[in-house]
């Protein structure tokens, strides 16, 4: 399975809602990505986890919290949003965290828009 | 820092034209570029790619040569098809910045009939 999943593949929320964002992987990488991609535009990292521990944050706002529960999951939880966070989140996953050879698998994204 | 530049698109052309998009790179340390196409409504996926100087990467018709004496990691197709229109993504990562991607701006290809 060279499968990256994300669910929902579209969302709608208003500015008062909380919802999340999910990506699973069964390839046994243990680096996971969270990107946000605006039209035209290629992906901007926003976080990684190595290990399941959080190794990078992009000096995300805090509306934006990962959490990732085990190996194979990824979610990234949205609460108190703007509409200028409405994009394509990309999830990706890589075999070993830190190991530049390694190549990104990303899921197909989820296309959120904030009203 | 690191950076990838592309060249600028959109690129148009007729099938089974010949194709090259250009791709320079800055890094600090010993890089490995990538070639990711992100098809409409999709994520990315890799095309190709090279870990290290004068290596070839080959894929679908699609290759590219790391090229360290001039920085750069061209794109070309023989032959492209209109399924080959996409968006094509140049990326590196080296090992100082924490194994993290520079992607470039993207380039825009379309393939007419």
């Amino acid at each position: 399975d060279t499968e990256v999943t994300q669910t929902p593949k579209h969302l709608v929320m208003g500015m008062t809602n909380k919802k999340s964002l999910k990506c699973e992987q069964h390839m046994g990488h243990r680096a996971m990505y969270w990107y946000k991609q605006k039209a035209k535009k290629p992906p901007e990292l926003m976080f990684v986890y190595s290990y399941e521990k959080l190794s990078i944050n992009e000096s995300v706002p805090s509306r934006f919290s990962p959490e990732c529960p085990n190996s194979s999951l990824l979610n990234l939880h949205l609460h108190a949003l703007q509409p200028e966070d409405s994009a394509l989140y990309l999830c990706a996953s890589s075999q070993e965290p830190g190991l530049v050879s390694n190549e990104q698998f990303f899921g197909p994204g989820t296309r959120l828009t904030v009203l | 820092g690191n950076s990838v530049t592309q060249m600028e698109g959109p690129v148009t052309l007729s099938e089974e034209a010949f194709l090259t998009i250009n791709c320079t790179y800055t890094a600090t340390g010993y890089p490995s570029l990538f070639w990711y196409v992100q098809y409409p409504g999709e994520g990315l996926q890799l095309l190709l790619k090279a870990t290290k100087a004068d290596d070839k990467g080959s894929n679908k018709g699609f290759e590219a040569t790391y090229r360290k004496e001039t920085t750069s990691f061209h794109l070309e197709k023989g032959s492209v098809q209109v399924s080959d229109s996409a968006v094509y993504f140049c990326a590196l990562s080296d090992n100082t910045n924490a194994g993290k991607s520079t992607f470039g701006d993207g380039t825009t290809l379309t393939v007419k009939p």
